[in-house]
């Protein structure tokens, strides 16, 4: 059974640093694509960032520059630096799996909460 | 960069009854990479249909995509209960990924 575990999340001020983490059984994350998707309270769904199988990372622009994806293969666990948030950056992050670079997202975590409030 | 436009915002129908949604893309999805998924409040979303008309592993036979360019369709031939929720339509255009969700369209009981 596939799994997506992420925790990290919770309230963080304006300016502030959290990584979140996105612990997966049931299938390696260094041989597929990961990625991390947003959703702001009561809003749509939002990509952040993908890190491909052979470890390319991607970045949605409103990120970029301030947010780092990486894994960790030993750990089989995906991770989201957040760097200098705004409140903008308030959401449920999810993590979720794609199988290559022409699929959809399959697999899904349940989410974790960051606030960005002083 | 593809920008997705969902409609209607907001469908109010009744179980049993058929539901369409329309997905329209600024520009020619390459080679119909378009998703489709449900999701409903607390729940992270769950895919139903991937490239445009294939349906995700376990999703019963009431959904079917359809489409093709520009235009693309999430059908639900009759509405159960567990069906109401929130649809979003994706494209995964390949290298550099080019994900990019729809607003949504809210499926309510009429």
């Amino acid at each position: 059974e596939v799994q997506l575990v992420e925790s990290g999340g919770g309230l963080i001020q304006p300016g502030g640093s959290l990584r979140l983490s996105c612990a997966v059984s049931g299938l390696t994350v260094s041989r597929n694509y990961m990625s991390w998707v947003r959703q702001a309270p009561g809003k749509g769904l939002e990509w952040v960032s993908f890190i491909s199988s052979g470890g390319d990372t991607y970045y949605a622009d409103s990120v970029r520059g301030r947010f780092i994806i990486s894994r960790d293969n030993s750990k089989n666990t995906l991770y989201l630096e957040m760097n200098n948030v705004r409140g903008e950056d308030t959401a449920v992050y999810y993590c979720a799996r794609a199988s290559g670079s022409y699929h959809p997202l399959d697999f899904w975590g349940q989410g974790t909460l960051v606030t960005v409030s002083s | 960069e593809v920008v997705l436009t969902q409609s209607p915002g907001t469908l109010s129908l009744s179980p049993g009854e058929r539901a369409t949604l329309s997905c329209r893309a600024s520009q020619s999805v390459s080679n119909s990479y378009l998703a489709w998924y449900q999701q409903k409040p607390g729940q992270a979303p769950r895919l139903l249909i991937y490239d445009t008309s294939d349906r995700a592993t376990g999703i019963p036979e009431r959904f079917s995509g359809s489409g093709s360019g520009t235009d693309c369709t999430l059908t639900i031939s009759r509405l159960e209960p567990e069906d109401f929720a929130v649809y979003y339509c994706q494209q995964y255009v390949g290298s550099p990924p080019g994900i990019t969700f729809g607003p949504g369209t809210r499926v309510d009981i009429k």
